[in-house]
């Protein structure tokens, strides 16, 4: 059974860079059919896809249009772990943030969720 | 703003069935058969329901279903719990982008 913990700060202060882990068990990050996304959730903007990655023979990323161009993910294959990394946040980057696996096209196993709040 | 569209709130007796819709356009839930669908409890995860617009995990239910027709999603509890009282959301995959509703509150009476 996979399962997924997240680690990170609840707290970031505007204009900085808002850094998550997702650590893997029961699975790895290297998998050739699952995918490791975040996604995240608000009072305002309700659940929003944020990217993922995935290993097919290479890294693929793709981020949604939403966060594409402050957003990073990073897999680490030594710790078995992948990382979000959103730059420049304003109060607006507020919410619960998960990360999940995805099988398929569906999110089939996701993270404890932490909430993250931006202000100063 | 969601970009797929949910009632607010859905209700049903114990036992009976309800179904809740979820409406998306021609770029997401219309051109792909990759609907899911999360039971979020407060407090907890969400949880995969349905995947591929009809298809269940091991170990869901089969009191829990899915359908789709055109643009619009369906999905219908039958059997209604006292345990199925939760938040339900939709998700479609949208080409390399994944949009969700808004959330259904489902009641027991």
């Amino acid at each position: 059974q996979v399962q997924l913990q997240q680690s990170g700060p609840g707290l970031v202060k505007p204009s900085q860079t808002l850094s998550l882990t997702c650590v893997i068990s029961g699975d790895s990050v290297s998998s050739n059919t699952a995918a490791w996304h975040w996604v995240r959730q608000s009072p305002v903007r309700g659940f929003e896809w944020l990217g993922k990655t995935s290993y097919r023979s290479r890294w693929y990323y793709h981020y949604g249009p939403s966060v594409k161009s402050r957003l990073a993910i990073n897999p680490d294959t030594s710790k078995n772990q992948y990382s979000l990394h959103l730059n420049s946040v304003t109060p607006e980057d507020t919410a619960v943030y998960y990360c999940a696996r995805g099988w398929g096209y569906a999110f089939e196993s996701w993270g404890q969720g932490i909430m993250v709040t931006v202000s100063s | 703003q969601s970009a797929l569209t949910q009632p607010p709130s859905a209700s049903g007796s114990l036992g009976q069935s309800v179904t809740i819709s979820c409406t998306g356009t021609s770029n997401d839930i219309g051109n792909y058969n990759y609907v899911s669908w999360y039971q979020h409890l407060p407090g907890t995860v969400p949880k995969l329901l349905i995947s591929e617009v009809n298809k269940r995990p091991s170990g869901v239910p089969d009191r829990f279903s899915g359908s789709k027709s055109a643009n619009t999603a369906s999905l219908t509890v039958s059997g209604l719990q006292a345990e199925d009282e939760a938040d339900y959301y939709c998700s479609s995959y949208a080409g390399e982008n994944w949009v969700f509703g808004g959330g259904t509150k489902l009641t027991v009476l």
